[in-house]
């Protein structure tokens, strides 16, 4: 039941565009984006609910497709701040919202 | 405002020790969440509790490990008989109540290593 994240593991020169996937094998209701920098504590990014409502940082773009059951994080001209390990979690109202977590996406970006 | 705290950030042990691991939730947060992650891996659901209610222990591993909640506020993870595979950081999340728009804060974990 984990959602599988997709790329493991991405590569960027600073300023390249980058698309974290994120597809579970259930019907969702809600899908959240954390980034986790090394060390430290996954930062919330961004809540994508059933329906269209999205919650989140500005600057951070994101798609759900309900019938796909499969979301997206869009990074464009990338940062180096943009550095870390990103992470999908998803709930559905099956399991009263509790959120599984994706093995996380891990985006380098080189100067 | 505060963030969520946990203490201690780093804690070794012997196998066989218990460990109590301590969580400080965001003042009005009425959700708490115990995650365990280990080393390159995603984040493991253990125990989350909303309020006053039973709390979901369904993600805790075996019973070894046991969670509490005081007041409302701070909380207690204890792992009993420590095993090497328990080696982990463990994260404290809270949140207003559980539900699909609010997101959760988590504090900065704990590293357990057990040898």
């Amino acid at each position: 039941q984990q959602p599988v994240q997709s790329p493991q593991a991405v590569i960027l020169r600073e300023g390249e565009d980058a698309v974290i996937n994120c597809s579970s094998s259930k019907a969702l209701y809600s899908v959240h984006w954390y980034r986790q920098k090394h060390g430290e504590a996954p930062v919330f990014l961004m809540i994508l609910l059933k329906g269209g409502e999205q919650k989140g940082h500005e600057k951070i773009s994101a798609s759900f497709n309900e019938k796909k059951q499969q979301s997206s994080l869009y990074l464009t001209a990338s940062q180096l701040s943009y550095s870390g390990t990103y992470f999908c979690g998803t709930g559905d109202e099956d399991s009263n919202y509790q959120l599984i977590w994706g093995a996380g996406t891990k985006l380098i970006i080189k100067p | 405002g505060a963030g969520v705290s946990q203490s201690p950030s780093n804690k070794v042990t012997e196998k066989g020790k218990d460990v109590e691991l301590r969580c400080d939730p965001i003042s009005g947060h009425t959700a708490l969440y115990w995650y365990r992650q280990s080393l390159g891996q995603g984040l493991e659901f253990l125990i989350y509790f909303q309020g006053n209610s039973a709390p979901d222990k369904s993600g805790l591993p075996s019973d070894r490990f046991s969670a509490e909640r005081t007041g409302g506020s701070v909380s207690t993870l204890t792992i009993q008989r420590t095993q090497q595979e328990d080696s982990a950081v463990y994260l404290c999340a809270s949140s207003y109540p559980r539900g699909p728009t609010y997101e959760q804060y988590f504090g900065p974990g704990t590293r357990l290593t057990v040898t």
